[in-house]
């Protein structure tokens, strides 16, 4: 069936850190990937997506690559701010099918 | 432009109850989408809804049923409420299937 497995946290980091949220999924066909921040006391917002296979979507230093042969859409960010401190969700819409991951906690110490 | 708003924003219901909860789209979006999220966990997928048909339904029973309006708005209703209901439940508008999803705040139910 459909399925999203997200890294497990919570993740706490230290500034300036490299980060990496893992995410895979199953799905039939090929579904569009996102991935949704949740920041402390506000709503789910869009951080970025990917429509297709090897696409790079990219916000405010994160990136994540499409990966079809490995059913993956992995977060990454280069040097992580306090500010970041938020959770992630991993997320597919297919056909007429939408999942989210469990979520990963992120905190990032001064 | 107005954002996704949904009401009520909290609410208090017992078991074997009826509720009814509300969702405006943002404007010019055509699909709704309606979440369950329970706490420290992901939003669970409820169904969809564009242009005022059902787009594709998640793991849940019939109990839950909902409608979209012609001004695109939504309902998401829930018969014979059980104790694992209690939950945030969210509504997110779009442009269409696969496109970026904006989310409500959500309205907190909690059945007794």
């Amino acid at each position: 069936g459909n399925s999203v497995t997200q890294m497990e946290g919570p993740v706490t980091l230290s500034e300036e850190a490299f980060l990496t949220i893992n995410c895979t999924y199953t799905a039939t066909g090929y579904p569009s990937l996102f991935w949704y921040v949740q920041y402390p006391g506000e709503g789910l917002q869009l951080l970025l997506k990917a429509t297709k296979a090897d696409d790079k979507g990219s916000n405010k230093g994160f990136e994540a690559t499409y990966r079809k042969e490995t059913t993956s859409f992995h977060l990454e960010k280069g040097s992580v701010q306090v500010s970041d401190s938020a959770v992630y969700f991993c997320h597919f819409q297919g056909a007429q099918k939408l999942v989210f991951g469990q979520g990963t906690r992120l905190t990032i110490n001064p | 432009e107005t954002g996704v708003t949904q009401s009520p924003t909290h609410l208090i219901k017992t078991r074997g109850q009826q509720v009814t909860l509300r969702c405006s789209s943002q404007s010019g979006h055509n699909t709704v989408s309606w979440y369950q999220q329970a706490l420290g966990q992901g939003p669970q997928f409820i169904f969809q809804y564009y242009r005022e048909e059902e787009n594709g339904r998640g793991n849940f029973p019939p109990r839950f049923s909902g409608l979209q309006f012609p001004n695109y708005s939504s309902e998401l209703n829930v018969n014979a409420l059980e104790l694992d209901d209690s939950a945030l439940y969210l509504c997110a508008s779009s442009l269409g299937e696969r496109e970026t999803q904006y989310f409500g705040p959500g309205t907190r139910l909690l059945v007794l």
